[in-house]
């Protein structure tokens, strides 16, 4: 059963733009975590965040946290090329984590 | 660097053939994962094993079993391959001591035809 749902199924934009794709989940959860997989080859870790934080940074990107509506969303600023790839939110324990479809975010020059 | 190493990028079976994928990581990790991602359906978790020798069943089980004998290596099996079984296979690898999320190995694209 999935757990997490990225939202949009597909998002293109151009460089220098943002990037923003959310993630709504079922049960309670003690962290979320983000992932990005480029064509083709495994997922990378991006950013986790706990259920008792409501934001988070990393470089470009930025993480919100709404446990009261269940969802997420995760921002990527000033985005490059190198950016495009696909990006999926996991929810779950260090024992189990389950993932969406995710989102394809195309960025174009 | 820390990493999983998946032992194929690409794998052409036929059916009803045995086939191993296997997967090793180094860095100590309690956790080991074996999901499959297929378009449209996305990750789907099919075991999980968090100690040698200890196995549980994820979404999807049917038709694949596993294998932990050493804490770094966990195996994917199945039995008799179908055609329904082609898809890109993903091992991963978690710890419960830092929370730096899991490591994905790179993939086997496992096509049964």
């Amino acid at each position: 059963s999935q757990q997490g749902e990225e939202d949009p199924q597909a998002l293109s934009i151009q460089e220098g733009e943002n990037a923003t794709m959310n993630c709504s989940y079922k049960t309670s959860i003690n962290n979320l975590q983000w992932y990005r997989q480029n064509s083709g080859r495994g997922l990378v870790h991006l950013i986790l965040i706990r259920s008792n934080e409501r934001e988070k940074h990393s470089g470009r990107l930025r993480v919100t946290l709404d446990t009261s509506k269940k969802s997420s969303s995760l921002l990527i600023t000033a985005s490059r090329a190198a950016d495009t790839a696909s990006y999926f939110c996991g929810t779950g324990t260090a024992s189990k984590l389950t993932f969406g479809t995710g989102t394809r975010l195309q960025v174009t020059l | 660097d820390v990493k999983v190493t998946q032992s194929s990028r690409y794998l052409v079976k036929r059916t009803g053939e045995k086939v191993f994928l296997e997967c090793v990581q180094d860095m100590d990790h309690e956790n080991m994962f074996w999901y499959r991602q297929d378009p449209g359906l996305g990750l789907r978790l099919i075991y999980f094993s968090y100690d040698v020798k200890m196995k549980e069943k994820g979404d999807i089980p049917e038709g694949y079993s596993v294998s932990r004998e050493k804490k770094e290596r966990f195996s994917l099996i199945l039995e008799s391959a179908s055609t329904n079984q082609t898809s890109m296979y993903l091992c991963a690898s978690s710890t419960y001591r830092e929370n730096y999320g899991y490591t994905f190995g790179s993939g086997t694209r496992l096509t049964v035809v």
